[in-house]
């Protein structure tokens, strides 16, 4: 597609639920980055992407939390057993390998743990 | 690890005002700096980029000047209008790609 995809934009989920998101990132870029926007707070970097392999997984809040890409293309994010604290708009974004590559990003998942 | 500080928010402003977003970083290496902005409603987008020391990025009327020395990537722009309502991102690129970004701030322009 001309653009970051995320799916789904909204999903409400039960306490103690898992849950899968989505990104499908622009065609031929090699880098993917998560984040998670909470409200009235920053973007918090959860995991990046080189290709398949992520170098960094630093940001993943908890074992709960973890992500894969396959193919250097589709991500998927997965919370198992999810808390209300989890409740927060996720963020996906790609761009090219390169230092001083534009990131753009997809419109994002808004999950709320009820 | 590396990070990015911003000036806390909302800064509030009168149109034709002129706008100053303090960003200062801390990197190993020779980072990438970028401004984002994210309008109501809206998904992140790009706004202005630097990557060397003493790059001046600029658009839309926004600059902001790469300054190795002291660490910093500010935000200026003589004249702000209403429609520069947004929410601002300034962020670092590792040379690993490791996109980092500050907590965003708020930035509300009055008529």
């Amino acid at each position: 597609g001309a653009g970051v995809s995320q799916s789904p934009s909204n999903k409400v989920t039960e306490k103690g639920k898992d849950v899968e998101l989505r990104c499908d990132p622009i065609s031929g870029h090699t880098a993917l980055y998560w984040y998670r926007q909470s409200l009235g707070q920053g973007l918090e970097f959860l995991i990046y992407f080189q290709g398949n392999s992520a170098p960094d997984k630093s940001g993943l809040p908890s074992d709960r939390f973890s992500a894969e890409r396959t193919g250097g293309s589709v991500s998927t994010l997965t919370i198992q057993r999810t808390q209300q604290e989890d409740s927060a708009v996720y963020l996906c974004a790609s761009s090219l390998g390169q230092g001083m590559a534009e990131a753009f990003f997809g419109q994002g998942t808004r999950l709320t743990v009820v | 690890g590396d990070s990015v500080t911003q000036m806390e928010g909302p800064v509030t402003l009168s149109e034709e005002a002129f706008l100053t977003i303090n960003c200062t970083y801390t990197a190993t290496g020779y980072p990438s700096l970028f401004w984002y902005v994210q309008y109501p409603g809206e998904g992140l987008q790009l706004l202005l980029k630097a990557t060397k020391a003493d790059d001046k990025g600029s658009n839309k009327g926004f600059e902001a000047t790469y300054r190795k020395e002291t660490t910093s990537f500010h935000l200026e722009k003589g004249s702000v209008q209403v429609s520069d309502s947004a929410v601002y991102f300034c962020a670092l690129r590792e040379n690993t790609d490791k996109l980092i970004f500050g907590t965003g701030t708020r930035l509300q322009v009055f008529p």
